[in-house]
């Protein structure tokens, strides 16, 4: 079983709908992460959780709205998205936040906003 | 605002030939520098954590140096193989807010058989 899994590998939506992205870690890790990667920039941070705590919030629109119910699972809820929102949504787990450790990665999301 | 840049953008080379590219980043204010290996339909793979100015890092026929003086880290790729084809990013984690992770573009690199 792969350590970070995230469901589903694909969605279209229209620019009304909601939908929600899924992370889970078997790694047994404290921190989760969210990061969005759009063509041609670098990855960015979106969302930091320590311990269910959300301790970053990298000035991201309100119409992207993380939960983390316990320490394996992150969530991703999506509501009025624009065009501009479609890009791969990576989520990455650590063993603890802010300690430089490595951060592992799932394989992504890839969003398209119609 | 806190910029990390690598270069070159993208390599290609011959199989056996050995290559190196460069991440540069913030010389104050560091806590660590992250490499990770990116292959195309995979998810990123961690290669290193630095934190230790003149920290050398192997694994493999794969290194890393770092600089924090000058904030820049190397690393190299030693006898290349069409496996080692693959998006190599680098990350800047402040010492001021160490829950961020600062990524550059990447280095492209496509090892020629």
């Amino acid at each position: 079983e792969t350590g970070v899994t995230q469901t589903p590998r694909h969605l279209v939506m229209g620019m009304t709908n909601k939908k929600s992205l899924k992370c889970e870690q078997h790694l047994g890790h404290n921190a989760m992460y969210w990061y969005k990667q759009s063509a041609k920039k670098p990855l960015e941070l979106m969302f930091v959780y320590s311990l269910e705590e959300r301790v970053e919030n990298n000035s991201v629109p309100s119409r992207f709205s993380p939960e983390c119910p316990n320490s394996s699972h992150l969530f991703l809820h999506l509501h009025t998205l624009q065009p501009e929102d479609s890009a791969l949504y990576l989520c990455a787990s650590s063993q603890d936040a802010g300690a430089g450790q490595p951060q592992h990665f799932g394989d992504g999301t890839r969003l398209s906003i119609l | 605002i806190l910029n990390v840049e690598q270069s070159p953008q993208s390599l290609h080379v011959q199989e056996g030939d050995s290559t190196n590219f460069t991440c540069s980043f913030p010389s104050s204010n560091f806590y660590a520098l992250h490499w990770y290996r990116w292959e195309t339909a995979k998810s990123p793979e961690a290669l290193f954590v630095m934190t230790l100015n003149g920290d050398e890092k192997k694994k493999g026929r794969i290194s890393a140096t770092l600089n924090t003086k000058e904030g820049y880290s190397y690393l190299y790729i030693k006898g290349s193989q069409p496996e080692d084809s693959a998006t190599y990013l680098c990350a800047f984690q402040p010492l001021s807010g160490t829950y961020k992770y600062i990524f550059g573009t990447g280095t492209r690199l496509k090892v020629l058989a």
